[in-house]
């Protein structure tokens, strides 16, 4: 079957950087994306990585590994908006119009 | 630009009750169409998806169904709610065969 594994939750304070790590199992692989949600609020699109390298969306970057089964989100200059739970998702590998979600890492910024 | 839209926003309903959810997308044709529930502080589960009208595949057995009768409504439905039917429904769109989706603002539903 397929998995994907985050830490369930980071602390980090304002201004610091943090990275989310995001390892997965699956038979087929077609990129790794990373959705957002505040508390009582619905999940947003941030970033996808298709292949292997770093993509950069302002303060938010995700990184991949295809070789290592890894992908990261990195966050910089961290502010208290940003606390939030993120979640990894990698599309089935059977039914590619499904996503597999992660189970979603708590960020909690402190000033 | 593609707009999603879920209601009602909350709902508290007893338990035996029906339940009918609605979300509708507009700017995008032919998308698929998914149903999330979440429970507090957990992950996404899967309930339903469509990738066409009248094309709905299940992921989890369970007293919930889903309809699609048009190319953007997706309906979330029960004949009798259950204590454990409470959570945060959230619908979703992508393109065909697209991993992007785009979640509508959710519903959240206590089963008292």
């Amino acid at each position: 079957g397929q998995s994907l594994e985050q830490p369930s939750e980071v602390t980090a304070v304002e201004g610091a950087i943090v990275q989310i790590n995001c390892t997965y199992q699956t038979s087929g692989f077609y990129g790794l994306s990373w959705y957002q949600q505040h508390d009582g609020g619905a999940p947003t699109f941030l970033s996808y990585n298709g292949l292997d390298g770093l993509e950069e969306t302002g303060r938010f970057s995700s990184f991949l590994s295809r070789s290592d089964s890894y992908g990261y989100l990195l966050l910089q200059e961290l502010q208290m908006k940003d606390s939030a739970s993120y979640f990894c998702a990698v599309r089935d590998a059977v039914n590619t119009d499904k996503l597999i979600f992660g189970t979603g890492t708590r960020l909690q910024v402190f000033p | 630009s593609q707009t999603i839209h879920q209601w009602p926003a909350t709902l508290v309903q007893p338990v035996g009750s029906p339940l009918s959810l609605e979300c509708t997308v507009e700017g995008t044709s032919n998308p698929n169409l998914y149903w999330y529930r979440q429970a507090a502080g957990r992950g996404l589960q899967l309930l339903f998806y469509s990738v066409g009208i009248g094309q709905i595949s299940s992921e989890v057995p369970q007293n919930l169904s889903a309809s699609r009768p048009q190319d953007r409504q997706f309906i979330l439905s029960s004949k009798k709610l259950l204590l454990s039917d409470s959570g945060f429904y959230l619908c979703a769109w992508s393109v065909q065969r697209g991993g992007e989706q785009y979640f509508g603002p959710g519903t959240r539903l206590t089963v008292t």
